[in-house]
């Protein structure tokens, strides 16, 4: 059984880089029938896809996104990494971190980020 | 990109009803097509898979059909532990996206 945990500041302030990490463990992150990803949804909104990595082979991000973002593997650490640069208040949301294969089936708990002076 | 226009946005149902919520994609995603379920303040769980496969554990009351650009999730006899938000994402080709969403609450 695949166990995530994501972790990263509560707070950040306006126009500075949002840093989170994701730790799995159950399955390595190498392993080749998994993608590994990002969501995130705003208070009240839905879930909106953030990007998608598989075994550092291919990076996919949403393109309202991708100017801002980085999403990387550490295959020593068994994590997964995500920043977000020039944060403003519409980035604040729960950020999840989850693995696929064919859907979104193992979700981390989720880490609430504001945004704010 | 490809679109997925999730209908209804909401709706009111009673326990017993049936209920069809549908994800229409405006391209051939084929069976690229997965469910979620979320109730308030949980994280979302995988209800479906590849269009029309139950993942492991999830009732038998929730089934899935569809290809290529119209999907749609069924709940039959619904039961109170059911109300909750729905979503469809395609994992077709990136950018990957979800539905806006289907609330289902209690008439």
């Amino acid at each position: 059984q695949v166990q995530i945990q994501e972790s990263g500041p509560g707070l950040v302030r306006p126009s500075e880089t949002l840093s989170l990490t994701c730790s799995f463990s159950g399955s390595s992150i190498t392993t080749r029938s998994l993608y590994w990803g990002w969501i995130r949804q705003a208070p009240g909104k839905g879930l909106e896809w953030i990007g998608s990595l598989y075994y550092n082979v291919s990076n996919y991000y949403n393109p309202s996104l991708s100017s801002r973002l980085t999403l990387a593997l550490d295959m020593s650490k068994n994590q997964l990494s995500l920043r977000l640069r020039s944060v403003t208040a519409a980035d604040s949301a729960v950020y999840y971190c989850a693995a696929y294969h064919w859907s979104f089936d193992h979700w981390g708990q989720g880490v609430l980020v504001a945004v704010s002076a | 990109d490809v679109l997925m226009t999730q209908s209804p946005s909401s709706m009111s149902a009673s326990v017993g009803d049936t209920v069809n919520i549908t994800c229409r994609a405006s391209q051939n995603i084929n069976i690229f097509l997965s469910w979620y379920q979320q109730r308030p303040g949980r994280v979302p769980r995988a209800l479906i898979y590849a269009a029309s496969n139950l993942k492991a554990g999830v009732s038998s009351r929730f089934s899935g059909t569809g290809s290529g650009t119209d999907f749609t999730l069924t709940i039959t006899n619904l039961q109170p532990e059911d109300f909750a938000t729905f979503y469809c994402l395609q994992g077709h080709s990136p950018p990957w996206t979800f539905g806006q969403g289907t609330k289902v609450e209690m008439k």
